[in-house]
Order: structure tokens, then C-alpha cells, then sequence
């Protein structure tokens, strides 16, 4: 089964500055799916950014980006030039990309929540 | 509307009570998932509904009971629910069978059981 580890329970930065998420995951399988999703206050999930395992590139989303390693199972989440509106629970997601089964099912970490201080 | 919506937004019933959250999705999808978010842990999918099929039941308790009339509509019918079932519910919504396949969710339905 695919477990999805965000070390960081809390994290804060200063506005303008930038601040990176982290996200491990476990899976055998080698083609795949990953996901950013942020939850401010209001509750709603909303989703930040995607990265296909099958692609080199980090994915970027303004000024959203990861950093995408492979080998190390390993996919964090960088904000640049933080905003106050970027303060939120963020969570790290993990998809199978097989079809058949449970593909579809997304496999959520616990959370980073993110202070952003003024 | 757009989007994923839900009603009630929050609840408050009596462990003796029947109520049902309504999940509306109004963007042509054809799966919807019920997820269940409680404090310090993390989201826990209850429900998936395929084309308005049940496809997945995370071995979650008979007083969660689900039902998809159509792929626009989800619903989770509650009765004698125990406090523990206090929790975010969240309803999301994807286009099933394509490669990227991003699930979109609404605000929730913050439940609270006494």
C-alpha cells in the first residue's frame, strides 16, 4: 500500500519570502500521480499543482513549483514570494496511475500547516 | 453554481438522529468520493461512485450510508452516529478514466454528533 509522509506538521515564513513543503512518499509501482492541495481556513480543498511521475520536468504553477525526485520518492512544494493568502493546510497526494481497481483512490499525508507572518 | 457544492455546511445532531448530506458537482464529472477529515489525521476516503456505481466502501460503518441517484449528485444518509463520527465531511468529484484524473472537492459539512 502506498503511504504518503509530510514531516513538517507546522511551518512558517515571512511574507515575500520563500518557504518549502516537504512530502515523501512509498510506492512500488512506477508510473504515477502526484499532488499539492492547499485548505485555508474556509475549509476548501483546492488544488495547488500536479506532477506526472512519467515527466522529468517539475511541474510550476506561478509562483508554486516542486521539486520532484524519483529515486528519492521525494516531492516537495515550493512557494515563492509568499503571500498572506498562502496561509493554509497543505496536503501532499499520491495516485496510481494503473488502471482498474482503486486507481482513481488518492492517498493524502497529514497536513503542513503554513503560517504566513506579516 | 460552479464548481463542487455541499449542504448542509455544518450540522449538529443527536446520536438518535437521521439526517443526509447533499454533494452536488456541476462539472460534467462521472466519479464522486466521500472523504471523511478528522483532527490530526488524514483524509480518509469513506465512498467512490463510477458512473453512479459503487466501487469502493473503505470498510466504513452501516450508519454511513451512501447514495449516487446520478453523476451529478452524492449523497451520505447519517443515523445513530456515535460523537467519534464528529469530523469534516468532505464530497469530490473527477472525470474517471482520464490519465490526469484530478479530483476537485467542495467546502464540506462540518458535522458535530452529541
Amino acid at each position: 500500500a502506498q503511504t504518503v509522509t509530510q514531516s513538517q506538521p507546522e511551518m512558517s515564513v515571512q511574507e515575500a519570502e520563500t518557504v518549502t513543503l516537504s512530502c515523501t512518499y512509498d510506492t512500488s509501482e512506477s508510473d504515477y500521480y502526484l499532488f499539492w492541495y492547499k485548505q485555508p481556513p474556509s475549509r476548501q480543498m483546492i488544488l495547488v499543482i500536479r506532477q506526472e511521475a512519467y515527466k522529468q520536468q517539475n511541474a510550476t504553477e506561478n509562483r508554486f513549483s516542486v521539486n520532484f525526485q524519483k529515486a528519492a520518492k521525494s516531492f516537495s512544494l515550493k512557494i515563492s514570494d509568499s503571500q498572506l493568502g498562502d496561509a493554509a493546510m497543505y496536503f501532499c497526494a499520491y495516485r496510481s496511475a494503473n488502471s482498474g481497481g482503486s486507481n482513481y483512490k488518492l492517498t493524502f499525508g497529514k497536513g503542513t500547516l503554513l503560517t504566513v507572518n506579516p | 453554481e460552479t464548481g463542487v457544492t455541499q449542504t448542509p455546511r455544518h450540522l449538529v445532531m443527536g446520536m438518535t438522529n437521521k439526517k443526509s448530506l447533499k454533494c452536488e458537482q456541476h462539472l460534467g464529472h462521472n466519479a464522486m468520493y466521500w472523504y471523511k477529515q478528522s483532527a490530526k489525521k488524514p483524509l480518509e476516503l469513506m465512498f467512490v461512485y463510477n458512473f453512479k456505481e459503487q466501487t469502493e466502501n473503505n470498510s466504513v460503518p452501516s450508519r454511513f450510508s451512501p447514495e449516487c441517484p446520478n453523476s451529478s449528485h452524492l449523497f451520505l444518509h447519517l443515523h445513530t452516529l456515535q460523537p467519534e463520527d464528529s469530523a469534516l465531511y468532505l464530497c469530490a468529484s473527477s472525470q474517471a478514466g482520464r490519465a490526469e484524473d484530478t479530483q476537485y472537492f467542495g467546502p464540506g459539512t462540518r458535522l458535530t454528533v452529541l
